[in-house]
């Protein structure tokens, strides 16, 4: 299996662009996830996703970002307008959620980094 | 607010010694802890969790313990080996009626230095 898949490795861009983060999980998992790390805060969950379904947002810091699961095999994280304060490594992970809880292992992709100057 | 809490950014160990890494949290809703080790330039890998029913879960190399009168909980690797280095993540599960408890709420991470 090719584990979970995000790309790109790395985004450089200028403040005021919209960046787009993308994520194919592992085959067959039902659920996903995207976070973001930082040295302060470290990983953060911003949303997750169940059967493409978004069970939980709340922690997506403000209206610029948005997160959509079309279909199971692929989700994207928005950022519009990126900010500098946004310059972090985010992670997708998917977990299989077949017992519906912590139990499901969840796998992480090897994460995007994102510079917004 | 930071709900898990590693207060060591990092920590050395002479290899073969033991290692702790050590976890608090504030949320006493919390009902299963994880541990997750991340290298340079990849994702978190799952490393070794327990449930809050138990004091005590090991694995091989790896025991975790929870303290849940304290909210605390350690990780030790015994005996440390250099492939041991790297950032470990604590990480806990709030049950969610509603959605399951899937949800983790992660700490800032500690870099462990397994010194030959």
């Amino acid at each position: 299996d090719a584990g979970v898949i995000q790309s790109p490795r790395h985004e450089v861009t200028e403040m005021g662009q919209e960046v787009t983060l993308r994520c194919k999980p592992i085959s067959g998992h039902n659920s996903l996830f995207w976070y973001r790390q930082t040295m302060m805060r470290g990983l953060e969950l911003l949303i997750y996703f169940n059967n493409n379904v978004p069970i939980d947002d709340s922690g997506m810091p403000e209206d610029r970002f948005s997160a959509k699961m079309p279909n199971a095999s692929f989700s994207t994280l928005k950022i519009q307008p990126s900010e500098p304060r946004d310059s972090a490594v985010y992670f997708c992970a998917s977990s299989s959620g077949k017992a519906g809880g912590p139990e499901d292992t969840q796998y992480f992709g090897p994460g995007t980094r994102l510079t917004v100057l | 607010d930071q709900q898990v809490k590693q207060n060591s950014p990092s920590l050395s160990v002479q290899e073969g010694r033991i290692s702790i890494l050590n976890c608090d949290y504030t949320n006493s809703m919390f009902d299963y802890f994880l541990w997750y080790k991340k290298y340079p330039a990849e994702g978190p890998t799952f490393l070794i969790s327990i449930s809050s029913i138990k004091d005590k879960n090991e694995d091989g190399r790896f025991t975790v313990f929870l303290n849940k009168s304290a909210k605390h909980l350690s990780l030790h690797i015994v005996p440390s080996q250099p492939g041991d280095s790297a950032v470990y993540f604590c990480a806990a599960s709030l049950l969610i009626s509603n959605f399951g408890n899937e949800k983790l709420t992660f700490g800032t991470g500690t870099r462990l230095t397994i010194i030959p």
